[in-house]
Formats: structure tokens, C-alpha cells, sequence
């Protein structure tokens, strides 16, 4: 079974532009979550969807946006890109099969999107 | 919002070594995680704790739950070259609650 992928891996930008960043969960996963990692911050939760629709959002300005598409695949979007969105952008999907989100249900990350932001 | 002191930031040990590292909150947390990541890679789950008190092992690695559920401790025992990267904790409060994450744990092992 293939592993969450992101596309592209390694992204430059310069201040102003937008980006879009996609994501394949594990095939039969149907919840997709987003996260930023920075060296000084660590990991922090951008959101998360489900059926197509938000669930979860982080403590991020409306700039960061998302969607979900009927075949689970997920993209964020970051309009009018700062010097600070430099990151490693990191997916991750779960089975998710009830929509309950058990607890036990293990998160799968993908290898991320590493975004510069000049 | 909810935040994870891990400690310690980075750690240098020799080859055969046991290390310990720690996880801290402020809040009550229902799950605890431990993620490994290696350089370019996103984190890869190494043990999950579902119960206060709970000790699970994996291999080399044995993490605790603890019995305020506020922390969580993860011990690697005869530590090996392959041990080298990044070491997360994470808490959940709920399923429908996203992960917090500590900021890590840099495990350097010199051989």
C-alpha cells in the first residue's frame, strides 16, 4: 500500500506570490490533516478535513486555506507568502472509517513539502 | 492553546547507551505519542499510550503514560547509530482533537 505523497517536495517562492501544496492519503483514508514544522516552533496544526469538509482548524490566518476533494486527495493553499511561511509542510491521514475518529487510529505522516519563502 | 514541554532540546550519547526524555503538560491529555523523524522525512509513530499508568514497549523503546495523564516519559535502552534523529511527544485529548506536539528531541549517538 503506498504511503501518504505530497507534491511537490521542494518549493521556492518569493514574498507575495501564492502556493498550492497537494496531498494523497493512504489509499481508503479519509481524513487529512495539515501541519507546519519549523525548527523554532515545532509542529503546529494547520487544520483538518473529513468528507470534504473542515473539522479541525489551527491558530492561522486566514491566508492558510484548504480543501478536501471527493477522492479524500487534500491541497492547502498560502496566498500573499511572508518571509515567516519558510516551512515543512507536513500531511497526514487516518482511516477514519466511522467519521468517529477512534483514538487508537494511527496518523500517517507523508515526507512534507519544504517551502522558501525569499 | 495547549502546549508540550519536551525535554531535554538535544542529546549526545555513545553508542550502547540508554537515553531517557520527557514529556510535560500543562493540560490533561487522553493519548500520548511518541514520533521518530529522520532528516527529510515526516515523523513515523514509534508507541501510542491510551490509559494512565500504561508502559508499552517496542523494541528498544519503552514509554509511560503518566498517572496525572499531564506527562508522558520515553526511554531507548542500548542505543544505535539508527536511533539518530528527531523525537516527538504528542497529546490527544479526544479522537476529534487534533495532535499537540512537543518541539522535540535531537538524539545524536557517536559511535
Amino acid at each position: 500500500k503506498a504511503g501518504v505523497t505530497q507534491t511537490p517536495r521542494y518549493l521556492i517562492k518569493t514574498r507575495g506570490q501564492q502556493v498550492t501544496l497537494s496531498c494523497s492519503p493512504i489509499s481508503g483514508h479519509r481524513s487529512v490533516s495539515w501541519y507546519q514544522q519549523t525548527p523554532g516552533q515545532g509542529l503546529q496544526f494547520l487544520f483538518e478535513y473529513f468528507s470534504e469538509t473542515q473539522r479541525n482548524k489551527g491558530n492561522f490566518p486566514g491566508r492558510f486555506s484548504g480543501r478536501q476533494f471527493s477522492n479524500s486527495r487534500s491541497e492547502m493553499n498560502v496566498s500573499t507568502l511572508e518571509l515567516g511561511d519558510s516551512a515543512l509542510y507536513l500531511c497526514a491521514s487516518r482511516a477514519d472509517l466511522t467519521g468517529f475518529a477512534a483514538t487508537n487510529e494511527k496518523l500517517f505522516f507523508g515526507s512534507g513539502t519544504q517551502l522558501s519563502v525569499l | 492553546g495547549q502546549q508540550l514541554n519536551q525535554s531535554p532540546q538535544s542529546m549526545f550519547i555513545q553508542e550502547g547507551e540508554d537515553v531517557s526524555m520527557n514529556c510535560t503538560s500543562s493540560s490533561i491529555f487522553n493519548t500520548w505519542l511518541w514520533y521518530k523523524q529522520d532528516p527529510g522525512e515526516g515523523p513515523v509513530l514509534l508507541i501510542a499510550l491510551y490509559k494512565a499508568g500504561e508502559l508499552t514497549s517496542n523494541g528498544r523503546l519503552t514509554a509511560q503514560f503518566g498517572i496525572t495523564r499531564k506527562d508522558s516519559f520515553l526511554n531507548i535502552s542500548a542505543s544505535i547509530p539508527s536511533d539518530v534523529g528527531i523525537y516527538f511527544c504528542a497529546g490527544q485529548t479526544s479522537g476529534n482533537t487534533p495532535l499537540v506536539f512537543g518541539k522535540g528531541t535531537r538524539l545524536s549517538v557517536i559511535a
